[in-house]
């Protein structure tokens, strides 16, 4: 059973802050990726991942970056928080076969 | 440009009447198309995929190429269906997805 775990289920930061989300996956997947999910707008993609060291743009990367040292870790970082990145943030992973595995989603409010 | 489509952000449906969610999406090669779902507290997953042709908790959902839809169908609605529905676009097989904006499902008792 594919396991997706996100650091924290619940984040408070202030404006201007850096934040670290952590996303971690146990099945050896080559795939992951970073999406915000906002009412109304649906799961937007932030940032992929197809390997180690290698990320690719989603459609909404402004504010954000990540860094992927290991296969099994993929993080978000928000270099200087603010009040619109106010959101709920999901990871998943996948390999091969479409199928994406999401975590359980890390809500994040900035003050 | 690649898009997908839910027309309905909320869909109210009596138990025991039929559910249908909608999908259109736009691709000019061969899509591959998912349902995912999203139960209150719980993590987005899977639904069901239109190659497997599979019926999952009840629900089917039909790829139709000329009318460029996969609509997410039940015929009696249960309690435990309301959900957020999501109806999502693959391009290629390791390549992002793109999903819709999602209709939230809500079964009136």
């Amino acid at each position: 059973d594919v396991k997706v775990t996100q650091s924290s289920r619940y984040l408070v930061k202030r404006t201007g802050e850096k934040v670290f989300l952590e996303c971690v996956q146990d099945m050896d997947h080559e795939n992951m990726f970073w999406y915000r999910q906002d009412p109304g707008l649906g799961l937007r993609l932030i940032y992929f991942s197809y390997d180690v060291k290698m990320k690719e743009k989603g459609d909404i990367p402004e504010g954000y970056s990540v860094s992927r040292e290991k296969k099994e870790r993929f993080s978000l970082i928000l270099e200087s928080a603010s009040t619109n990145q106010t959101s709920m943030y999901l990871c998943a992973s996948s390999s091969g076969t479409a199928e994406q595995f999401f975590g359980p989603g890390t809500r994040l409010t900035v003050l | 440009a690649q898009r997908v489509t839910q027309p309905e952000k909320l869909l109210s449906v009596f138990k025991g009447a039929p559910v249908e969610l909608k999908c259109n999406y736009s691709y000019s090669g061969s899509p591959e198309l998912f349902w995912y779902v999203q139960y209150s507290r719980q993590r987005l997953q899977l639904l069901l995929r239109h190659i497997s042709r599979e019926s999952i908790k009840g629900f089917t959902a039909d790829l139709n190429k000329g009318e460029t839809s996969f609509h997410l169908k039940k015929p009696f609605a249960q309690e435990e269906d309301s959900a957020m529905y999501y109806c999502a676009l693959i391009l290629n097989r390791d390549d992002k997805i793109i999903f819709g904006k999602g209709t939230r499902l809500h079964i009136l008792p």
